[in-house]
């Protein structure tokens, strides 16, 4: 398996614009993880998906983001409209179900630049 | 209010000696407790992990141990070497499968 794969590596936007970022788990994972990382507030987990369906949303920060998974190989997260502080690398991570292992693989991640 | 505290935003040793990191929380009740490494521009990669019953786990150099009354892990490395240098994090799962990590300790190993 190629591990997750997220699109794009690098997006360079500007503030007001539409920005959609997307993830390929690796086939067979039951769980699917968007996280943010900033240097000010490290790792933070956005939301996370259990067999295609949102679990907990609480970590997204504002009705701006949303996130879909419509089927098991295929997830994307969107901002809308896009502002200067989500500015930030976006990772995706996905593991197995709990009792077969449960490290979370994660993507190359996507920096994104609100300018 | 949750919180996962990782002992300092760097550490700095002299290469052969033995790197402990620490992790510690509140309000949380992990199932699993992880460590992963993260190298600048580089997602982070799973390392070890330690179930809630368990007190200790080691693998090659790496050990950790679990105190779910002092809601504390160590994470040791021994004999480091400069090719360890990384941004260790810690990362708290429970049952129903989310994951939450700490901000991370950023080793540097000197030769």
């Amino acid at each position: 398996d190629a591990g997750v794969i997220q699109s794009p590596r690098h997006e360079v936007t500007e503030m007001g614009q539409e920005v959609t970022l997307r993830c390929k788990p690796i086939s067979g994972h039951d769980y699917l993880f968007w996280y943010r990382q900033t240097m000010m507030r490290g790792l933070e987990l956005l939301i996370y998906f259990n067999n295609n369906v949102p679990i907990d949303d609480s970590g997204m920060p504002e009705d701006r983001f949303s996130a879909k998974m419509p089927n098991a190989s295929f997830s994307t997260l969107k901002i809308q409209p896009s502002e200067p502080r989500d500015s930030a690398v976006y990772f995706c991570a996905s593991s197995p179900q709990t009792g077969q292992g449960v490290e979370a693989f994660f993507g190359q991640g996507t920096r994104l630049t609100v300018v | 209010s949750q919180k996962i505290e990782q002992n300092s935003e760097a550490l700095n040793i002299q290469e052969g000696k033995t790197a402990t990191l620490t992790c510690n929380y509140t309000n949380y009740s992990p199932a699993y407790l992880q460590w992963y490494r993260q190298d600048p521009g580089r997602g982070p990669v799973f390392l070890l992990l330690i179930r809630e019953n368990e007190k200790e786990k080691r693998k090659e150099r790496l050990k950790v141990t679990f105190d779910t009354t002092l809601k504390q892990s160590l994470f040791h490395i021994t004999a480091s070497q400069p090719a360890d240098s990384a941004t260790y994090l810690c990362a708290l799962r429970t049952n129903a499968g989310k994951s939450t990590f700490g901000d991370g300790t950023t080793l540097t190993v000197k030769p």
